[in-house]
């Protein structure tokens, strides 16, 4: 069964570096989200991307943020300066349209020390 | 805008026992509804989904949701609960042609012995 896949599962990484979370959404889907959850609290949305380029952003993805598809298949989440309070579980999902279900990834872990 | 909301944080239920999550949303346009699950340390999984065809949805283990558009509800059951139904539970609302899909704050289930 097709899935969607991320890399890695987990990363600590220092405030201030550079991270680069990916993911690859299942082949024959449009749609792609990059979802967080703080541990304990609930999904937030982050951004949709839909022909490369980005559809619709929360307040949460601001500048430190950005979205990549390099390569027709990967999806990436970059965070530019990391800081304390991005420590959560970052999920990519995808979609085949608009007006269906996301499938998630199993989530990368991302912890800033 | 769309929301929704989950009554209950946490909800414990004996073993063989009816489960019952409740669900309310809010959308200015016919919604689609979404139920997902999710294991200890694990991605989000969908158990159910409503698209504007029957209002009694079947899912995966045993679950089942109702909408109600009087109600604004789409709460989901089970008739007996198992150990393994204990996880958290996320209720979530996608606009028709939205590009996001927005969750609750989830419930965690608890199945006691």
């Amino acid at each position: 069964e097709p899935e969607v896949t991320q890399t890695p599962s987990h990363q600590v990484t220092q405030m201030g570096q550079e991270v680069i979370l990916r993911c690859v959404p299942i082949s024959n889907h449009l749609y792609f989200y990059w979802y967080r959850q703080i541990l304990g609290q609930k999904v937030e949305f982050l951004v949709s991307f839909y022909n490369n380029e980005i559809s619709e952003k929360s307040e949460i993805f601001d500048d430190q943020f950005s979205v990549e598809r390099p390569d027709g298949s990967n999806f990436t989440l970059k965070i530019r300066s990391t800081k304390l309070e991005d420590s959560a579980m970052y999920f990519c999902a995808s979609s085949v349209s608009a007006n269906t279900e996301a499938f998630f990834g199993q989530g990368t872990r991302l912890t800033v020390v | 805008a769309q929301s929704v909301t989950q009554l209950g944080s946490h909800v414990s239920v004996s073993e063989g026992a009816l489960v019952l999550l409740r669900c309310n949303y809010s959308s200015s346009v016919p919604p689609y509804l979404f139920w997902y699950v999710q294991y200890p340390n694990q991605g989000l999984q969908l158990l159910l989904k409503y698209t504007s065809a029957a209002t009694l949805v079947k899912g995966i283990n045993g679950f089942e949701a109702e909408f109600k558009k009087s109600e604004t509800s789409f709460h989901l059951t089970k008739p007996s609960a198992h150990m393994s139904d204990a996880a958290e539970y996320f209720c979530a609302v996608r606009e028709n042609r939205d590009d996001k899909i927005i969750f609750g704050k989830g419930t965690r289930l608890h199945i006691l012995p």
